[in-house]
């Protein structure tokens, strides 16, 4: 099956500072990957998302790269803002099994 | 249109009881999935099911778990005879039919399940 891995567990920066946070997967059947975040006590709640026949992907402050050769994808989060701080979690998923796979979470600190 | 609902959202439970946790996915939603949370760990998945069958259960322990996901009514979690290992938070996640490739899933706000 699919093993996604994820890097780095905690990650802190400076208000207004970018963060990145990486993943990658195993299986090159995966063919589309999202990104949630899940804040203390609440549940996974999906932010960005790209399939494979995309490279990038942006949504405001938000942005996600996939490198299908290599087999990883990133979250790049600009202007980060205390708000974003949270636990983000990747997945990867394909068309065959629909099954969804998480990385294993990044918590993320924004220092006012 | 209500997203993933799951209830109860907090439930204690004494040693070698019974917990039985529910989801109703979002409508139009024919798949559902269960993964557990421990504090500060990330999402385990657990089981993936689809009305009336069990897809893929290859997280879920052998003994004392079981799911199910019946024609009418709410996907259902059970734990037998609970253990203080079992407490953490349960969260249940739908997504549409297969026919569409890449579907995302959705959450519901989770069921906090603590054995005392």
């Amino acid at each position: 099956g699919e093993n996604v891995e994820q890097h780095p567990s905690t990650l802190s920066v400076q208000e207004g500072d970018s963060a990145v946070i990486k993943c990658t997967y195993s299986d090159s059947a995966s063919n589309y990957f999202p990104w949630y975040k899940q804040e203390l006590g609440k549940r996974p709640q999906l932010i960005i998302d790209i399939r494979s026949n995309v490279g990038e992907k942006k949504d405001q402050r938000i942005a996600v790269t996939l490198n299908k050769t290599a087999k990883h994808f990133s979250l790049h989060i600009t202007e980060t803002q205390p708000e974003d701080s949270a636990v983000y979690f990747c997945a990867a998923s394909h068309r065959t099994g629909n099954q969804f796979y998480f990385g294993t979470g990044t918590s993320l600190t924004v220092i006012p | 249109n209500a997203g993933v609902m799951q209830n109860p959202r907090h439930l204690v439970r004494r040693r070698g009881q019974e917990a039985r946790l529910r989801c109703s996915p979002m409508k139009g939603h024919s798949h559902v999935y269960w993964y557990r949370q421990l504090p500060e760990e990330g999402l385990k998945f657990m089981v993936y099911l689809q009305k009336e069958n069990i897809i893929d259960e290859s997280g879920m322990p052998k003994e004392r778990f079981s799911a199910e996901f019946p024609k009418e009514g709410p996907s259902i979690l059970r734990i037998q005879q609970v253990v203080r290992g079992d407490s953490a938070a349960y969260f249940c996640a739908s997504s549409p039919s297969q026919a569409l490739s890449g579907n995302t899933i959705y959450f519901g706000e989770g069921s906090w399940l603590t054995v005392v």
